[in-house]
């Protein structure tokens, strides 16, 4: 089955600590994203990353990295610096053909 | 700059009872508008796309329409396994393909 996993569902950080978020797709499609929910608002872009070795930031890219070494995998760092990372984390795909995005099932993250 | 407002914030419904969601956006030419549906604790699972004015689409209970200015997400005889939250998007024509989502609706079906 074509789809977007992420890895791992629940992860628990200590001030201080950079952790990596994973998000992997087997729909071959170009366009990969990451996106930060938290309660009562709307998705807020992080980076995204249209091809391969090429990446943007987004809307809230302070605090975060991405790397885009293969066309299948969107890896999210959430460094140190990043001053209030609890939140549900996703990850999205989309063909560059087509404008839908197709959501991962998601990584809550909760510094402790 | 884009921005998608979604009203009612929070909806309660009996079960069979009809309603409407909202979705007003201002965008600098659209691309696409987009509607999702999120259970608690997953990622939204897409419902339909919209690119024109007066363009409709159905799925099910589910019919959402386009106008310049707004767009509505119909729900029709809804069940209890209609409870969810529904969040909108807009893709702005210029730029890269991202989205601007609203805060979400979130539906409750009682049975």
């Amino acid at each position: 089955d074509g789809g977007i996993t992420q890895s791992p569902k629940y992860l628990f950080r200590k001030e201080g600590q950079n952790v990596t978020l994973s998000c992997e797709q087997n729909l071959n499609h170009d366009a990969m994203y990451w996106y930060r929910q938290d309660p009562g608002q709307g998705l807020r872009l992080i980076y995204y990353s249209q091809i391969v070795n090429d990446f943007q930031k987004g809307d809230i890219a302070e605090g975060y990295s991405v790397s885009r070494e293969k066309k299948e995998s969107f890896p999210l760092t959430v460094t140190s610096a990043q001053k209030n990372p609890t939140a549900f984390y996703l990850c999205a795909s989309s063909a560059l053909s087509y404008n839908e995005q197709f959501f991962g099932p998601g990584t809550r993250l909760t510094v402790l | 700059e884009d921005q998608v407002t979604q009203s009612p914030e929070a909806l309660r419904l009996q079960e069979g009872e009809s309603s409407s969601l909202n979705c007003s956006y201002t965008v600098s030419g659209l691309r696409g508008l987009f509607w999702y549906r999120q259970d608690p604790g997953k990622g939204p699972e897409f419902l339909f796309t919209l690119y024109s004015a007066g363009e409709e689409k159905e799925k099910e209970r589910l019919k959402a329409t386009l106008t310049k200015k707004e767009s509505f997400l119909h729900i029709t005889a809804p069940k209890p396994e209609d409870s969810a939250t529904y969040l909108c998007a807009v893709q702005a024509a210029q730029g890269a393909q991202k989205l601007v989502f609203g805060q979400g609706t979130r539906l409750t079906i009682n049975p």
